[in-house]
């Protein structure tokens, strides 16, 4: 089975700082995706980012980018210049078998930006 | 992108009466929808996984006589809760599902059971 892992419960950091949320999994696949959603106080979840694993370019959402390191299992999520607006729980996700597209989340990282 | 609606999006019953939660794909044609419960301060839990046209599949744990979820179409799937209890209050919610694996989220159901 599909193993995700958040280590940092929560995080806090200055306005316009920068912040970097880990996320380690486990696979026994080679071609897989790798998502970070954020769900807001509102509580709807949003699509950060995705990344693809056979590509080896790190992808990135004008303030937000991946350190995709495959060999090491690790998916961290950079957030550049953060706003008050990224206060959220962010959880990284992958699917759970491959096959019938279902996702294992991982327990999340409560940030927040202080203004 | 993708708009995936759930309604109600907060409701209150009586203890021992079913509620119907909808989640609805509004620009897109979900054939794999999923029903998640959160709570306070926790990842999503998934509950079940619903196929158009077919019966849904329960995670381990979850009883299916107690949730029960119908795709009736390829842009409808419906969650109801029977015989609502106390321990049955939570944050529900739906997304729809895509062969590459993305989901898009329904904005949650807010259940509270008195």
């Amino acid at each position: 089975a599909q193993t995700v892992t958040q280590s940092q419960p929560e995080m806090s950091v200055q306005e316009a700082e920068t912040v970097t949320l880990s996320c380690t999994y486990d696979t026994s696949e080679n071609n897989y995706y790798l998502f970070w959603y954020k769900q807001p106080p509102s509580r709807q979840m949003i699509l950060v980012i995705r990344q693809e694993a056979y590509k080896q370019q790190n992808a990135t959402e004008n303030r937000f980018s991946v350190n995709f390191q495959k060999a090491a299992k690790s998916f961290s999520l950079k957030i550049s210049d953060s706003q008050l607006g990224d206060t959220a729980m962010y959880f990284c996700a992958f699917p759970s078998n491959f096959g019938n597209e279902k996702l294992t989340f991982g327990t999340g990282t409560r940030l927040t930006i202080i203004p | 992108g993708a708009v995936v609606s759930q309604h109600p999006s907060w409701v209150i019953c009586k203890s021992g009466t079913s509620v119907k939660i909808e989640c609805r794909s509004l620009d897109f044609q979900a054939t794999t929808m999923f029903w998640y419960r959160q709570f306070p301060k926790q990842s999503l839990m998934l509950m079940a996984t619903s196929n158009e046209g077919s019966k849904a599949t329960y995670e381990q744990g979850v009883e299916k006589d107690k949730f029960l979820i119908n795709h009736a179409s390829l842009t409808l799937s419906t969650l109801t809760v029977t015989s609502a209890h106390p321990e049955d209050s939570s944050f529900y919610i739906c997304s729809a599902g895509t062969k590459s694996y993305e989901q898009y989220f329904g904005p949650g159901t807010r259940l509270t059971v008195t």
